[in-house]
């Protein structure tokens, strides 16, 4: 595709309930990233894969975050018994495998009530 | 521990002034630094800049990096309203990892 694509771009959810955020990278990309963006705050790494190498997975914040990517391209963020504390915008990105740019998609707003 | 740090947090000007953003850094095996704009959810790219002392420019926009001193900055002339928005810098470190820092959220009053 021509950027990013990202799904749902907002989602809202109960407490207790699970949620998959999905990412489409940039055709080609075979790096992709999962970042964090709470209120007013910084980008927190989540997660990295390459390719078909083990992902970093150092900075999922508990075991009720996972992700996945099928087949190199198709990635999905699954939140497991959301929190209040999950609500933020999960944002994905993506780069060639050499490239030093990463290229975002438009976000998922998720808030939990 | 990497971090990236940047400063001002928050800043408002008006319109045809200049404003300078600041991104200092400390990460190991350092090889780049970016500056993203975002304005609603999805950070753009304005710079990548690995080279100390060779400024980028893109129109009002422009850029250096001083690898001595660990830092960036990031100079947009002639403010428009449409430059409000939160800049975002970023140091890569090693082969894939990205330390962003907290942002500078620029206002610019018409």
């Amino acid at each position: 595709g021509a950027g990013v694509s990202q799904s749902p771009s907002n989602k809202v959810t109960e407490k207790g309930k699970d949620v998959e955020l999905r990412c489409d990278p940039i055709s080609g990309h075979t790096a992709l990233y999962w970042y964090r963006q709470s209120l007013g705050q910084g980008l927190e790494f989540l997660i990295y894969f390459q390719g078909n190498s083990a992902p970093d997975k150092s900075g999922l914040p508990s075991d009720r975050f996972s992700a996945e990517r099928t087949g190199g391209s198709v990635s999905t963020l699954t939140i497991q018994r959301t929190q209040q504390e999950d609500s933020a915008v999960y944002l994905c990105a993506s780069r060639v495998s050499s490239g030093n740019t990463i290229y975002f998609g438009e976000g998922s707003w998720l808030t939990v009530v | 521990e990497d971090k990236v740090v940047q400063s001002p947090l928050s800043l408002v000007v008006h319109e045809g002034d200049t404003v300078t953003l600041n991104c200092s850094y400390e990460v190991t095996n350092f090889r780049s630094l970016l500056w993203y704009k975002q304005e609603k959810k999805a950070p753009t790219f304005l710079f990548m800049l690995t080279s100390s002392g060779i400024e980028k420019k893109s129109g009002r926009l422009s850029s250096i990096l001083d690898k001595k001193e660990l830092f960036s900055i990031l100079n947009i002339t002639a403010t428009q309203t449409g430059d409000s928005a939160v800049y975002l810098c970023a140091a890569t470190s090693g082969t894939y990892k990205y330390i962003f820092g907290t942002g500078t959220r620029l206002k610019v009053l018409a």
